[in-house]
């Protein structure tokens, strides 16, 4: 199975902030990169697809980028309800796998 | 736009059986696959496994094989997940997901981009 790392585990940052969240593979899976958003209690919410792809309705301040093993969410300016757990995705192979998750705090 | 409802909580004992329920609505059912995928306390989400609603074709993770059962019932438009042999680190919120893969399983294409609410299964002596 394909493993997925994220870090920073979790992080601090302001409203207005530009953060970025990044992920690796252990091997090599082109752009089949999935970001998704987790708010408390609910089911996660895909962000992003194609490693770059913005999904309908996802603010124009989510970016993302990368390919190969290593990958980049960003967020140019974050708002109060970026506060949230993001998770990478691959769909190269199957199994799919996820990262273990970021979470992101307000300071 | 796509609704997945899913059953109740349970609660189980080790050795038991659960059925987890996602009843659909607001496309067409038959049109999309549904992905399982499970998210145990504080870890990341883990996919289960896939069925195809159109011929009934599924692609279990190897770690649920011999163990897991997903079907679907077309006339209720509902898919159902059953785990056997359940183990306390079974516990976890299990979710069903829209998955666009029709007729066999290609990673490459399962964008799960509809999901229902979570079913939280305890596995508890």
């Amino acid at each position: 199975d394909i493993q997925m790392t994220q870090s920073p585990s979790s992080l601090s940052a302001s409203v207005g902030d530009r953060v970025t969240i990044t992920c690796r593979a252990s091997q090599s899976i082109s752009t089949y990169l999935n970001w998704f958003q987790q708010k408390p209690g609910k089911a996660p919410n895909l962000l992003i697809s194609d490693t770059s792809t913005l999904q309908n309705g996802v603010p124009s301040r989510f970016s993302g980028s990368g390919s190969g093993t290593d990958f980049t969410l960003t967020v140019s300016s974050l708002q109060p309800e970026d506060f949230a757990i993001y998770y990478c995705q691959q769909s190269y192979s199957t199994p799919i796998t996820f990262g273990q998750g970021t979470r992101l705090e307000i300071k | 736009q796509a609704q997945l409802v899913q059953s109740g909580a349970e609660v189980k004992k080790p050795g038991a059986s659960v059925k987890v329920s996602c009843k659909t609505s607001g496309y067409i059912f038959s049109s999309y696959g549904i992905s399982w995928v499970r998210q145990a306390p504080g870890q990341g989400p883990e996919w289960m496994g896939w069925i195809s609603v159109h011929n009934g074709n599924t692609n279990y993770a190897q770690k649920f094989q011999g163990r897991v059962t997903m079907t679907t019932d077309t006339s209720t438009r509902t898919a159902y997940m059953e785990l056997r042999s359940l183990r306390s680190d079974d516990t976890a919120v299990y979710y069903c997901a829209r998955d666009p893969n029709v007729r066999n399983y290609d990673s490459s294409g399962s964008l799960l981009d509809s999901w229902g609410q979570g079913t939280l299964v305890t596995v508890s002596s």
